[in-house]
């Protein structure tokens, strides 16, 4: 079993749709959450990142997180066809570790 | 405020050539982590390092792989001999480091290495 589930995808969704991206860990060592938008032959890049379950947002961006259902989620409001991009969930754990693990990602397309 | 640099950007070596990937991190980042991504696969970390000293290799492929981080100039990440299961887009990642916390990582473009 992978520590980090994400459904691949790809997933397409009209502009203006609201988008929501799922991952599920299974570690409960996991303490830090983040999202990373991943363009095409590109580095990620930072999106959200939180430590704590509830919900914080960032303009059109919402993180979710669920520690007690090791549940995370990244709902997208009013997407954009500049939105279409690979979503990474990533995790690290506590203490002194500080490698992240990534999920597979999810493939997002935005039509306009 | 320039981001993290790597280069080259893409890279071809033939098999038991040497790589050598560069990655310049963040004004103000101390720390440097490097991940391989392989083809139809996730990033996987490979390397956590600050100036002059190794801190996680637990990633690292046992031989053939090393990464230095000298007191002056880039993190190198050198792969010798490579082997066409080495073509990948390595990316390197560096953070601040401030009150005994690592904060958030911030990732450069990557380099593309092609083993023919």
């Amino acid at each position: 079993q992978k520590e980090v589930e994400q459904d691949p995808g790809p997933l397409s969704v009209p502009e203006g749709a609201i988008v929501s991206l799922n991952c599920t860990y299974s570690n409960s060592a996991f303490q830090y959450f983040m999202w990373y938008r991943q363009y095409s032959r590109k580095g990620p890049e930072l999106l959200m990142y939180t430590y704590s379950s509830g919900n914080k947002e960032d303009g059109r961006f919402t993180a979710q997180v669920d520690k007690s259902s090791k549940y995370i989620s990244l709902f997208i409001r009013d997407s954009q066809p500049s939105d279409s991009a690979t979503y990474l969930c990533v995790l690290r754990q506590s203490g002194s570790a500080r490698q992240l693990t990534f999920g597979s990602g999810t493939q997002l397309t935005v039509l306009p | 405020n320039a981001g993290v640099m790597q280069n080259p950007r893409h890279l071809v070596r033939r098999r038991g050539q040497e790589a050598r990937l560069r990655c310049s991190p963040m004004k103000g980042h101390s720390h440097v982590y490097w991940y391989r991504q392989l083809p139809e696969e996730g990033l996987k970390f490979m390397v956590y390092l600050q100036k002059e000293n190794i801190i996680d290799e637990s990633g690292m492929p046992k031989e053939r792989f090393s990464a230095e981080f000298p007191k002056e100039g880039p993190s190198i990440l050198r792969i010798q001999q490579v082997v066409r299961g080495d073509s990948a887009a390595y990316f390197c990642a560096s953070s601040p480091y401030r009150d005994g916390k690592a904060y958030e990582q911030y990732f450069g473009p990557g380099t593309r290495l092609t083993v023919t």
